[in-house]
């Protein structure tokens, strides 16, 4: 069954660091989402890409974060400049369409990123 | 606006008991409410919707879920617990009509299914 690949499982950085979290989305779809989810708190939605282009951004996508598809496979997540409130479980999420249904969403296992 | 609450953080069932993961949501109109699995490094995985038709959904495994228009609920069931169940289950909500096509999640709930 097709799967929706994150790297790493795991990082730890240092405040003000850069980071960058990898996905790499199934072949066949065209919509892209990054939630994440603060420990003991609500899978929160960050953004959604289409076309190459952010369709849709909450509150929490500030100018920190960055979404980008380098090279048509993978679909990235840039933080600039890590703050210890942005400490969570990243999940990347792709889906065929942008359907009302929304079930065709497959998700990804997950970044866990400390920062410290 | 749209939410969803998932009032336990851990639900703790025998093996061969029923189980019930509870979910509530608040949407201005209709909704669409979904589950969601997660075993511990995968994926949230898709278990169950309901979109429109019977109150009573069938999903994956052997899980069901009843939509309560009245009590705006979308609980979580299962006959019979297995120990294979045990993990971290999502409600998600999103309204029919008018905004973006992007669901609310809850926090999650963990099941623990005992031997």
């Amino acid at each position: 069954e097709p799967e929706v690949t994150q790297t790493p499982s795991h990082q730890v950085t240092q405040m003000g660091q850069e980071v960058i979290l990898r996905c790499v989305p199934i072949s066949n779809h065209l919509y892209f989402y990054w939630y994440r989810q603060i420990l003991g708190q609500k899978v929160e939605f960050l953004v959604s890409f289409y076309n190459n282009e952010i369709s849709e951004k909450s509150e929490i996508f500030d100018d920190q974060f960055s979404v980008e598809r380098p090279d048509g496979s993978n679909f990235t997540l840039k933080i600039r400049s890590t703050k210890l409130e942005d400490s969570a479980m990243y999940f990347c999420a792709s889906s065929v369409r942008d359907s009302p249904s929304n079930y065709g969403y497959t998700f990804g296992s997950g970044t866990r990123l400390t920062v410290v | 606006a749209q939410s969803v609450a998932q009032p336990e953080d851990q639900v703790n069932v025998a093996e061969g008991n029923p189980l019930t993961v509870k979910c509530t949501y608040s949407v201005s109109g209709n909704p669409y409410l979904f589950w969601y699995v997660q075993y511990p490094n995968r994926g949230l995985q898709f278990l169950l919707k309901y979109i429109t038709g019977d109150n009573l959904v069938k999903g994956s495994y052997g899980f069901e879920a009843e939509f309560n228009k009245s009590q705006t609920s979308f609980h979580l069931k299962k006959p019979s617990a297995l120990v294979s169940d045990s993990a971290l289950y999502f409600c998600a909500v999103r309204e029919t009509s008018g905004g973006s096509y992007i669901p609310t999640f809850g926090r999650g709930t963990s099941l623990i299914v005992h031997p």
